[in-house]
């Protein structure tokens, strides 16, 4: 099914351990972006990328990096794990106006 | 700054009446705007969109949202609630990006749980 995949569902990670959140679709969007959601605060923009080789910072970019080396994957490396980071991340990618936005179904992490 | 705000945490209405979930927008230039409805345990789904034209726009599960330029706000509306609507409802603004016409970011606001009872 056309749409944007997100792995793993669910990681729970120790202080001070890096990870990769992996995120692919196959709808050969340019744009592709990274979320983070918390209670009360609604999603924010930590990273996106508007095509291949291209990426640029959101809102909350710190502890996060990504890079985009094929229009169809857009990984998220958290460097050093923190408390701080324990939230649900979403991955979505667009085409452009008429056409929106397509969400994953999230990875709910949990930094101990 | 540019901002999307949901001034209500939660709506709670009774089941066949009609209900509507708040959303106001701070942006320069022309807005583009967005519902997305999000139900337990799982993400964000589209349902629907402002980008220009007529000002009622009605989108999935019968939703319809408001844009009203003068009151920079963009309401959204169901003319009968079901139990089945009771979600996290989020409101976003797509801005333009610098150097970019079609870099996409897309902010949201807070979010409201809507709550139908029977």
């Amino acid at each position: 099914n056309a749409g944007v995949t997100q792995t793993p569902k669910f990681q729970v990670l120790k202080t001070g351990q890096s990870m990769t959140l992996q995120c692919a679709q196959d709808m050969n969007h340019e744009y592709m972006s990274w979320y983070r959601q918390d209670p009360g605060m609604g999603l924010r923009l930590i990273h996106y990328s508007v095509g291949a080789g291209i990426t640029d910072q959101g809102e909350v970019p710190n502890g996060y990096n990504v890079s985009r080396s094929t229009t169809e994957d857009f990984p998220l490396r958290l460097l050093s794990a923190a408390p701080s980071q324990t939230s649900v991340y979403f991955c979505a990618s667009y085409r452009d106006i008429n056409y929106g936005y397509t969400f994953g179904s999230g990875t709910r992490l949990t930094v101990v | 700054a540019q901002s999307v705000a949901q001034p209500e945490d939660q709506v709670n209405v009774a089941e066949g009446n009609p209900l509507t979930v708040k959303c106001t927008y701070s942006v320069s230039g022309n807005p583009y705007l967005f519902w997305y409805v999000q139900y337990p345990n799982r993400g964000l789904q589209f349902l629907l969109k402002y980008i220009t034209g007529d000002n009622l726009v009605k989108g999935s599960y019968g939703f319809e949202a408001e844009f009203n330029k003068s009151q920079t706000s963009f309401h959204l509306k169901k003319p009968s609630a079901l139990v089945s609507d009771s979600a996290l409802y989020f409101c976003a603004v797509r801005l333009e990006g610098h150097g970019s016409s079609n870099t996409g970011k897309l902010i949201f606001g807070q979010g409201t749980t809507l709550q139908v009872k029977p």
